[in-house]
């Protein structure tokens, strides 16, 4: 089945740049669903970040779109994360998830059914 | 912005039935999807759709909605159950989660 596996810099500089992997094995990047990442600051809430496509369409949280970018690299079955201009308030658990979708009765219907087990992300000089 | 309001915090007694819900005007064009969380854990799928589990999940979960307002109901609580327990849902293709609620067994 579908594995999920984060990865990256432990420790980040305020104001730098987060930059995060996550790998995909026992299933395809290509597949006809979208890659997320969701992070959890200390002692908080999930926060959904943003989404990705294997076609390379993208979804992004407003109160960081300025700052995120997510890409794709089939070569390598995985996608990234980059979060920019980086500060404490950005420390947080980071997890990848596979986001799949579908309809009815009557609704439209997301959920994200496979998990990485999540990679600790601190800002500190 | 969207938002998906739950209480912080609940609670109930070995064997009884709870019930942990979820509000915001999304869930009136999209069904919730619904995680457990324990300790440091990643977060598990335990309801989506209309009422599905992911192979694996308890029949003791279940799921509904009506109009703005998703549920996630346990019945027959079991110690292994205690968690954060987080809903999320979509608003014009942008995935938003709810602040989570504690749900403590007694």
């Amino acid at each position: 089945q579908v594995q999920l596996q984060e990865s990256g810099p432990g420790l980040v500089k305020p104001s730098g740049t987060l930059s995060l992997t996550c790998a995909v094995s026992g299933g395809s990047i290509s597949s006809s669903n979208w890659w997320s990442w969701v992070r959890q600051p200390p002692g908080k809430g999930l926060e959904w970040i943003g989404e990705i496509y294997h076609s390379g369409s993208t979804n992004y949280n407003p109160s960081l779109k300025s700052r995120v970018t997510i890409s794709v690299d089939k070569s390598k079955n995985q996608f990234s994360l980059k979060l920019s201009s980086v500060t404490a308030a950005d420390t947080a658990v980071y997890y990848c998830a596979r986001d799949l979708g579908d309809y009815g009765p009557r609704k439209t219907y997301y959920y994200m059914d496979v998990w990485g087990k999540g990679t600790t992300v601190t800002v500190s000089s | 912005s969207s938002e998906l309001t739950q209480d912080p915090a609940v609670s109930v007694a070995l064997g009884q039935t709870v019930r942990i819900t979820c509000q915001g005007d999304s869930l009136r064009s999209y069904y919730a999807s619904w995680y457990q969380q324990k300790p440091g854990q990643a977060p598990v799928l335990v309801i989506y759709g209309k009422n599905n589990r992911p192979s694996g999940i308890p029949d003791r979960f279940s799921g509904s909605s009506s109009g703005n307002t998703a549920s996630l109901t346990i019945t027959g609580a079991q110690a292994e159950d205690e968690a954060d327990y987080y809903c999320n849902s979509r608003d014009s293709s942008l995935g938003v989660f709810g602040g989570g609620t504690k749900l403590t067994v007694l």
